[in-house]
């Protein structure tokens, strides 16, 4: 079965706080993406960043950045000095097939000013 | 670089009349997925189409809903006779091609139906 899992449902930081955002995953296929989406109060899903099974460097963009650690099925992500713009929906999501997205239940990160 | 368009952004029903979604893809994008957002939960797909194909419609109920994706215009989600229990968001994504590395799928800004 495929699956994910983000267990975290809502996380409050203050602002200029670090803070991390849990993904783990399920699939028995070698070779699959993960991606991450941000999905803030207006509702569109903004696409953030796409990583696939088979490159596990781990990935850095202004203050984000993302842990891919396949021995634990997880692909962390991490906002650096968090700011009060950052509060959204944030989801992982998996795709091992050729198109079919599976979707955690997202965590909601408000960042207080 | 218009991303994806969807309208309308809301759209109230009573019980049992029809909801029209409406979905332009990115410019250059050829495939089309609808996806549903029930309330608290992650997003669950529904149906893939090509121009004037379904490709997949596995999680789509087999009742009252049905999608299209002529060879003009945009693609069109259609709910029958809706029911409180369609009250939800309803996403659009496309992408340039399907499969492999650079399949990524856009989403617009979904249409959230709610059903009086």
């Amino acid at each position: 079965a495929q699956k994910v899992t983000q267990a975290q449902t809502e996380i409050s930081v203050v602002e200029k706080e670090d803070v991390t955002l849990d993904c783990v995953y399920e699939t028995r296929d070698t070779t699959y993406y993960l991606f991450w989406y941000k999905q803030p109060p207006s509702g569109e899903l903004v696409f953030l960043i796409r990583r696939n099974s088979f490159d596990e460097q781990n990935e850095i963009s202004g203050r984000y950045s993302w842990n891919f650690q396949k021995s634990t099925s997880s692909f962390n992500f991490t906002i650096t000095a968090s700011q009060v713009v950052d509060s959204a929906v944030y989801f992982c999501a998996l795709r091992s097939g050729t198109y079919k997205y599976i979707f955690g239940t997202g965590t909601r990160l408000k960042v207080l000013a | 670089n218009a991303g994806v368009m969807q309208n309308p952004r809301h759209l109230v029903r009573r019980r049992g009349q029809e909801a029209r979604l409406r979905c332009s893809p990115m410019k250059g994008h050829s495939h089309v997925y609808w996806y549903r957002q029930l309330p608290e939960e992650g997003l669950k797909f529904m149906v893939y189409l090509q121009k004037e194909n379904i490709i997949d419609e596995s999680g789509m109920p087999k009742e009252r809903f049905s999608a299209e994706f002529p060879k003009e215009g945009p693609s069109i989600l259609r709910i029958q006779q809706v029911v409180r229990g369609d009250s939800a968001a309803y996403f659009c994504a496309s992408s340039q091609i399907v499969g492999g590395t650079k399949n990524i799928q856009y989403f617009g800004a979904g249409t959230r139906l709610s059903v009086l």
